[in-house]
């Protein structure tokens, strides 16, 4: 299985730019990346996902090295409403890929005025 | 268009009751999705449903736990007798897409409290 591992908190200030960074070194030629944000008392919401390189949406970009071992989540200019739990997951390395997803820890962003 | 909805939020039963938590997906959504996280632990997978059929159920905990998904629809989750670890908050999730896309669709969950 691809084991993510991420910093357990981070905190950061409004208008701050936050990377949060995920290895990953058992990740599977097919795996994807895939980041998941979740804030109290409601489920996790995807935000973004990628298979190299970068990625950019309107929330978030995702920068994956040549190696993809590890991966870099994002945000730019945050605010309080940022302040979540964020996850890295990849995929299930091996057969029987059926698309359940396996949660870390995460990591806690902190985000204070 | 409707995200997913669980049903109820909350529920407090006695050890040895039984519950039934249900999950409607988001309307088209052939994959369907089970997890639960209990006190202090990580969301954990539980079972993944397509259409009405289980295609991976490896994460149920025991045979306590039952989950249905009536004509490919709306999912039920039965824990029967409930025990005391089984409170936790448990989410439902829907996807179109199985791998390698992993976006899927949370509902807010129903935290089970057993006493």
């Amino acid at each position: 299985l691809a084991k993510t591992t991420q910093p357990i908190s981070m905190d950061s200030y409004e208008g701050q730019e936050v990377n949060i960074t995920c290895s990953h070194n058992n990740i599977a030629t097919n795996d994807y990346i895939t980041w998941y944000q979740q804030f109290p008392s409601q489920g996790p919401r995807f935000i973004i996902q990628g298979y190299k390189t970068k990625v950019t949406n309107e929330v978030a970009s995702l920068f994956i090295p040549a190696d993809r071992k590890s991966s870099t989540l994002s945000l730019p200019r945050v605010s309080l409403s940022d302040t979540a739990v964020y996850y890295c997951l990849v995929g299930l390395k091996g057969s029987g890929n059926t698309g359940k997803l396996i949660f870390g820890q995460g990591t806690t962003l902190q985000v204070k005025p | 268009e409707a995200g997913v909805t669980q049903f109820p939020s909350h529920s407090v039963i006695e050890k040895g009751q039984t519950v039934t938590l249900r999950c409607d997906p988001i309307s088209g959504h052939d994959n369907l999705y089970w997890y639960r996280r209990v006190m202090g632990k990580e969301i954990k997978f539980l079972l993944h449903f397509v259409k009405e059929s289980k295609q991976d159920e490896s994460g149920m905990p025991n045979n306590r736990f039952l989950a249905e998904r009536t004509g490919g629809t709306y999912s039920t989750l039965k824990v029967q007798p409930a025990e005391l670890e089984d409170s936790g908050v448990y989410f439902c999730a829907s996807s179109q897409d199985q791998y390698p896309y992993y976006e899927q669709y949370f509902g807010p969950g129903t935290r089970l409290t057993v006493t």
